[in-house]
Protein backbone atom coordinates (compact mmCIF):
# COMPACT_ATOMS: atom_id res chain seq x y z
CA UNK A 1 0.00 0.00 0.00
CA UNK A 2 1.49 3.14 -1.04
CA UNK A 3 0.80 5.70 1.73
CA UNK A 4 1.73 9.22 2.18
CA UNK A 5 0.64 11.02 5.63
CA UNK A 6 0.67 13.79 6.48
CA UNK A 7 -1.25 15.99 9.50
CA UNK A 8 -4.29 17.49 8.23
CA UNK A 9 -3.90 20.98 10.61
CA UNK A 10 -4.75 23.76 10.66
CA UNK A 11 -1.78 24.76 11.52
CA UNK A 12 -1.60 28.46 13.14
CA UNK A 13 1.52 30.37 13.32
CA UNK A 14 2.34 34.03 13.81
CA UNK A 15 3.29 36.47 10.54
CA UNK A 16 7.46 36.34 11.10
CA UNK A 17 7.51 32.61 12.25
CA UNK A 18 8.68 29.39 11.40
CA UNK A 19 5.99 27.05 10.37
CA UNK A 20 7.15 23.74 10.01
CA UNK A 21 5.15 20.79 7.95
CA UNK A 22 5.72 17.32 7.95
CA UNK A 23 4.69 14.32 6.03
CA UNK A 24 6.16 10.39 6.45
CA UNK A 25 5.53 7.47 3.71
CA UNK A 26 5.27 4.24 3.57
CA UNK A 27 7.38 2.85 0.53
CA UNK A 28 10.80 2.25 1.08
CA UNK A 29 11.61 2.27 -2.46
CA UNK A 30 10.76 5.84 -3.28
CA UNK A 31 13.04 7.93 -4.83
CA UNK A 32 11.49 11.14 -5.12
CA UNK A 33 9.82 13.80 -3.16
CA UNK A 34 7.87 17.12 -3.54
CA UNK A 35 6.34 19.72 -1.57
CA UNK A 36 3.14 21.56 -3.16
CA UNK A 37 1.58 24.56 -2.66
CA UNK A 38 -2.86 24.61 -3.27
CA UNK A 39 -4.81 28.09 -2.80
CA UNK A 40 -8.28 27.42 -2.23
CA UNK A 41 -10.19 26.62 -5.03
CA UNK A 42 -7.03 26.50 -7.31
CA UNK A 43 -4.68 23.73 -8.47
CA UNK A 44 -1.48 22.47 -6.54
CA UNK A 45 1.95 24.74 -7.89
CA UNK A 46 5.58 22.76 -6.54
CA UNK A 47 7.40 24.64 -4.51
CA UNK A 48 10.39 22.10 -3.83
CA UNK A 49 11.89 18.92 -4.63
CA UNK A 50 14.05 16.58 -2.65
CA UNK A 51 15.60 13.28 -3.86
CA UNK A 52 18.31 12.66 -1.14
CA UNK A 53 19.07 12.67 2.31
CA UNK A 54 19.35 16.15 4.17
CA UNK A 55 18.11 20.09 3.79
CA UNK A 56 17.54 21.47 0.41
CA UNK A 57 17.22 25.60 0.82
CA UNK A 58 15.48 27.88 -1.52
CA UNK A 59 14.60 31.26 -0.22
CA UNK A 60 12.24 30.72 2.50
CA UNK A 61 11.65 27.34 1.83
CA UNK A 62 13.83 24.62 3.23
CA UNK A 63 12.97 20.87 2.70
CA UNK A 64 14.11 17.79 4.50
CA UNK A 65 14.73 14.54 3.89
CA UNK A 66 15.39 11.27 5.93
CA UNK A 67 14.50 8.33 4.13
CA UNK A 68 15.67 6.07 7.03
CA UNK A 69 12.41 7.37 9.05
CA UNK A 70 10.93 7.47 5.93
CA UNK A 71 10.01 11.43 6.87
CA UNK A 72 10.03 14.33 4.79
CA UNK A 73 9.40 18.32 5.90
CA UNK A 74 8.84 21.55 4.63
CA UNK A 75 10.13 24.62 6.77
CA UNK A 76 8.93 28.13 5.78
CA UNK A 77 10.88 30.91 7.57
CA UNK A 78 9.73 34.14 8.27
CA UNK A 79 6.04 33.04 7.26
CA UNK A 80 3.92 35.90 5.22
CA UNK A 81 0.05 35.87 5.29
CA UNK A 82 -0.20 34.79 1.38
CA UNK A 83 1.99 32.08 2.81
CA UNK A 84 -1.62 30.40 4.12
CA UNK A 85 -2.71 27.60 1.91
CA UNK A 86 -2.80 24.30 2.12
CA UNK A 87 0.50 21.93 1.05
CA UNK A 88 0.87 19.03 -0.04
CA UNK A 89 3.68 16.06 0.29
CA UNK A 90 4.01 13.78 -2.91
CA UNK A 91 5.79 11.24 -3.05
CA UNK A 92 6.86 9.72 -6.57
CA UNK A 93 7.04 6.03 -6.99
CA UNK A 94 8.22 3.78 -9.99
CA UNK A 95 6.88 4.51 -13.07
CA UNK A 96 5.82 7.93 -12.99
CA UNK A 97 3.33 6.78 -10.08
CA UNK A 98 2.99 9.55 -8.09
CA UNK A 99 0.71 9.91 -4.71
CA UNK A 100 -0.29 12.67 -2.52
CA UNK A 101 -1.30 13.32 1.40
CA UNK A 102 -4.20 14.61 2.09
CA UNK A 103 -2.06 18.34 2.62
CA UNK A 104 -1.61 20.47 6.08
CA UNK A 105 -3.63 23.70 5.98
CA UNK A 106 -1.45 26.60 7.07
CA UNK A 107 -2.60 30.13 8.12
CA UNK A 108 -0.56 33.04 9.14
CA UNK A 109 -1.44 35.11 10.92
CA UNK A 110 -0.72 39.18 10.70
CA UNK B 1 3.19 29.97 -23.95
CA UNK B 2 3.60 25.84 -22.69
CA UNK B 3 1.04 24.73 -19.91
CA UNK B 4 -2.04 22.63 -19.55
CA UNK B 5 -5.44 23.26 -20.79
CA UNK B 6 -8.44 21.64 -19.07
CA UNK B 7 -11.87 22.30 -20.27
CA UNK B 8 -14.24 23.61 -18.94
CA UNK B 9 -13.67 25.27 -15.91
CA UNK B 10 -17.23 23.87 -14.54
CA UNK B 11 -19.85 21.20 -15.50
CA UNK B 12 -23.10 20.39 -14.19
CA UNK B 13 -24.65 17.12 -14.93
CA UNK B 14 -27.64 15.17 -14.61
CA UNK B 15 -27.10 12.00 -12.90
CA UNK B 16 -26.80 9.05 -14.95
CA UNK B 17 -25.14 11.22 -17.92
CA UNK B 18 -21.74 10.44 -18.73
CA UNK B 19 -19.61 13.19 -19.06
CA UNK B 20 -16.38 13.59 -20.41
CA UNK B 21 -13.39 15.88 -18.91
CA UNK B 22 -10.70 17.69 -21.30
CA UNK B 23 -7.25 18.20 -20.92
CA UNK B 24 -4.76 19.15 -23.39
CA UNK B 25 -0.78 19.72 -22.95
CA UNK B 26 1.80 21.80 -25.19
CA UNK B 27 4.55 20.56 -22.74
CA UNK B 28 5.89 17.44 -25.34
CA UNK B 29 5.61 15.49 -21.68
CA UNK B 30 4.96 11.89 -21.96
CA UNK B 31 3.30 11.26 -19.22
CA UNK B 32 -0.12 12.52 -17.81
CA UNK B 33 -2.11 11.98 -15.19
CA UNK B 34 -6.07 12.37 -13.48
CA UNK B 35 -6.85 13.01 -10.08
CA UNK B 36 -10.01 13.62 -7.90
CA UNK B 37 -9.89 15.95 -4.90
CA UNK B 38 -13.10 16.37 -2.63
CA UNK B 39 -13.50 19.08 -0.30
CA UNK B 40 -10.94 18.63 2.50
CA UNK B 41 -9.18 16.31 1.36
CA UNK B 42 -5.75 15.42 -1.05
CA UNK B 43 -5.30 14.38 -4.47
CA UNK B 44 -6.19 10.89 -5.66
CA UNK B 45 -4.81 9.09 -8.57
CA UNK B 46 -7.98 8.15 -10.96
CA UNK B 47 -5.57 7.06 -14.00
CA UNK B 48 -2.12 7.50 -15.68
CA UNK B 49 -0.21 7.05 -19.09
CA UNK B 50 3.27 7.21 -19.30
CA UNK B 51 3.11 6.79 -23.21
CA UNK B 52 0.37 7.07 -26.49
CA UNK B 53 -1.91 4.06 -26.22
CA UNK B 54 -0.79 2.77 -22.98
CA UNK B 55 -2.77 3.91 -19.37
CA UNK B 56 -2.62 2.07 -15.84
CA UNK B 57 -5.51 2.38 -13.42
CA UNK B 58 -4.79 4.45 -9.97
CA UNK B 59 -6.76 3.97 -6.60
CA UNK B 60 -10.03 4.95 -7.47
CA UNK B 61 -10.41 4.08 -11.41
CA UNK B 62 -14.11 2.24 -11.06
CA UNK B 63 -16.22 4.29 -13.02
CA UNK B 64 -14.03 6.22 -14.94
CA UNK B 65 -12.47 5.75 -18.58
CA UNK B 66 -9.70 7.61 -20.22
CA UNK B 67 -7.95 7.11 -23.70
CA UNK B 68 -4.32 8.50 -24.59
CA UNK B 69 -4.69 8.40 -28.11
CA UNK B 70 -2.32 11.69 -29.04
CA UNK B 71 0.12 12.49 -26.70
CA UNK B 72 -1.00 15.94 -26.32
CA UNK B 73 -4.85 14.48 -24.80
CA UNK B 74 -5.56 12.44 -22.35
CA UNK B 75 -9.38 12.45 -21.84
CA UNK B 76 -10.93 11.57 -18.67
CA UNK B 77 -14.88 10.25 -18.91
CA UNK B 78 -17.23 9.93 -15.86
CA UNK B 79 -19.75 7.48 -16.60
CA UNK B 80 -22.52 6.87 -14.64
CA UNK B 81 -21.26 3.85 -12.97
CA UNK B 82 -19.50 6.33 -10.94
CA UNK B 83 -21.33 7.04 -7.35
CA UNK B 84 -19.80 10.21 -6.10
CA UNK B 85 -18.80 12.01 -9.27
CA UNK B 86 -19.28 15.37 -7.79
CA UNK B 87 -15.30 16.56 -7.31
CA UNK B 88 -12.73 18.84 -8.34
CA UNK B 89 -10.81 16.98 -11.24
CA UNK B 90 -7.05 17.88 -11.82
CA UNK B 91 -5.04 16.71 -14.93
CA UNK B 92 -1.85 17.10 -14.69
CA UNK B 93 1.83 15.86 -17.12
CA UNK B 94 5.19 15.17 -16.51
CA UNK B 95 8.43 14.22 -17.67
CA UNK B 96 8.97 10.26 -17.52
CA UNK B 97 11.50 9.26 -15.42
CA UNK B 98 11.39 8.90 -11.36
CA UNK B 99 12.05 12.31 -10.24
CA UNK B 100 10.06 14.17 -12.58
CA UNK B 101 7.55 17.01 -10.81
CA UNK B 102 3.88 17.17 -11.97
CA UNK B 103 2.38 20.21 -13.89
CA UNK B 104 -1.61 20.67 -13.35
CA UNK B 105 -3.88 22.22 -14.86
CA UNK B 106 -6.43 24.79 -13.71
CA UNK B 107 -8.95 21.71 -13.00
CA UNK B 108 -12.45 21.14 -13.57
CA UNK B 109 -15.14 21.22 -10.97
CA UNK B 110 -18.24 18.71 -12.08
CA UNK B 111 -21.29 18.83 -9.95
CA UNK B 112 -23.89 16.10 -11.11
CA UNK B 113 -27.35 16.33 -9.38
Amino acid sequence: QKEVEQNSGPLSVPEGAIASLNCTYSDRVSQSFFWYRQYSGKSPELIMSIYSNGDKEDGRFTAQLNKASQYVSLLIRDSQPSDSATYLCAVAYNNNDMRFGAGTRLTVKP
Amino acid sequence: DGGITQSPKYLFRKEGQNVTLSCEQNLNHDAMYWYRQDPGQGLRLIYYSQIVNDFQKGDIAEGYSVSREKKESFPLTVTSAQKNPTAFYLCASSKTGVGSPLHFGNGTRLTVT
